[in-house]
């Protein structure tokens, strides 16, 4: 079993759909990145949290520590944000990333 | 600020070769990490660098191989390339003093093996 799970693998959805990108972790963590990927490989980071939500622009991100799980929510989705979304947990004595495998999301017009 | 660029973009080599890829990591950042992502995967860990010492490894053979420079800009080194090294090779670097403030990554280096 992987240390960080992510929920969907792939997602297609319609524009102007809610969007919920799940990610669950079974070690002790320092902090957990939500990351964007797109085509061409390059990564962004969306967010970085250690406790409760964070919000920007359509896009927020809440962790439950107790619960070792943080979900992405993409309010009003629309086809630019097709992408991969990558959950990463900082863990680990060198507080290395260990990501998860990711979700395919695609939104159609 | 600058972000992280990773040089080159894209490489085809021949299997048993060797070869270095290189990243310039963020002003102000002091470590450099170093991902492997194979298609459809997820990131894998290959090592971590910080303040020219490699303090963390993933589970890689010693042909993996990195170096840190004292500007913080790092290369990963290659030796004897086999099929199953073709991938995505990312770096990220990040100030790992008493502030931790995440993590900036390159666009990659797209490495094919033939």
């Amino acid at each position: 079993k992987n240390e960080v799970e992510q929920s969907p693998q792939n997602l297609t959805a319609q524009e102007g759909e809610f969007i919920t990108i799940n990610c669950s972790y079974s070690v002790g963590i320092s902090a957990l990145h939500w990351l964007q990927q797109h085509p061409g490989g390059g990564i962004v980071s969306l967010f970085m949290l250690s406790s409760g939500k964070k919000k920007h622009g359509r896009l927020i991100a809440t962790i439950n520590i107790q619960e070792k799980h943080s979900s992405l929510h993409i309010t009003a989705s629309h086809p630019r944000d097709s992408a991969v979304y990558i959950c990463a947990v900082r863990s680990g004595g060198a507080q290395k990333l260990v990501f998860g495998q990711g979700t395919r999301l695609t939104i159609n017009p | 600020e600058t972000g992280v660029t990773q040089s080159p973009t894209h490489l085809i080599k021949t299997r048993g070769q060797q070869v270095t890829l290189r990243c310039s990591s963020q002003s102000g950042h002091n470590t450099v990490s170093w991902y492997q992502q194979a298609l459809g995967q997820g990131p894998q860990f290959i090592f971590q660098y910080y303040r020219e010492e490699e303090n963390g490894r993933g589970n890689f053979p010693p042909r993996f191989s990195g170096l840190q420079f004292p500007n913080y800009s790092s290369e990963l080194n290659v030796n004897a390339l086999e099929l199953d090294d073709s991938a995505l090779y990312l770096c990220a670097s990040s100030f790992s003093d008493r502030v931790y403030s995440g993590y900036t990554f390159g666009s990659g280096t797209r490495l094919t093996v033939v």
